[in-house]
């Protein structure tokens, strides 16, 4: 049973230039939410997607944008990237039919803004 | 709002002995609240959550959790602590809007276990 993966692991980007990462829910998913982690800090809602959708969105400028796919996958887009977007970007998925059942994260991606 | 507040950045523990990570909360309603774990380069480890129910809450690796409503605290315990504990830990707390829901994380302590 595979769980959340996300790709790539490590990143490295110059301010200005624009960032896509990937996540792959784990099986049985269909809600995915985007974290931003950043050094010392515990993760920062930026949004979930389900159905294709955004449900809710944390307080993050609209230059990060997300995409769901039809198999359940999503993308996190930061454009215009700045030093402080730096971070762990976890990727963590749930089934929307069991609002009790804990989030399951993927390991991240390392994203440095130089 | 919803918010969760962890007020030790770091707690140390000999091998053995009994561990205490705190966490309190602040909630409007009923508190769903989870306890996760992180390895170093690694994504967030599910160990536990409270929803309703008995105020004590067993997880995984032999770790529990006191829910005390009256001191609105969420406090992450082990009997006897091993090396292989030292990480870091978060509390959380579920914040539902709508259909929809979203976590909001405490700053995370860090648990040293030394031998």
């Amino acid at each position: 049973d595979a769980g959340v993966t996300q790709s790539p692991t490590h990143l490295i980007k110059t301010r200005g230039q624009q960032v896509t990462l990937r996540c792959s829910p784990k099986s049985g998913h269909d809600t995915v939410s985007w974290y931003q982690q950043a050094l010392g800090q515990g993760p920062q809602f930026i949004f979930q997607y389900y159905e294709e959708e955004e449900r809710q969105r944390g307080n993050f400028p609209d230059r990060f944008s997300g995409h769901q796919f039809p198999n359940y996958s999503s993308e996190l887009n930061v454009n215009a990237l700045l030093l402080g977007d730096s971070a762990l970007y976890l990727c963590a998925s749930s089934f929307f039919g069991t609002a009790n059942s804990p989030l399951h994260f993927g390991n991240g991606t390392r994203l440095t803004v130089t | 709002a919803q918010s969760v507040a962890q007020p030790e950045d770091q707690v140390n523990v000999a091998e053995g002995n009994p561990l205490t990570v705190k966490c309190t909360y602040s909630v409007s309603g009923n508190p769903y609240l989870f306890w996760y774990v992180q390895y170093p380069n690694r994504g967030l480890q599910f160990l536990l959550k409270y929803i309703t129910g008995d105020n004590l809450v067993k997880g995984s690796y032999g770790f529990e959790a006191e829910f005390n409503k009256s001191q609105t605290s969420f406090h992450l315990k082990k009997p006897s602590a091993l090396v292989s504990d030292s990480a870091l830990y978060f509390c959380a707390v579920r914040d539902r809007l709508g259909g929809t829901y979203k976590y909001i994380f405490g700053t995370g302590t860090r648990l040293k276990v030394l031998a």
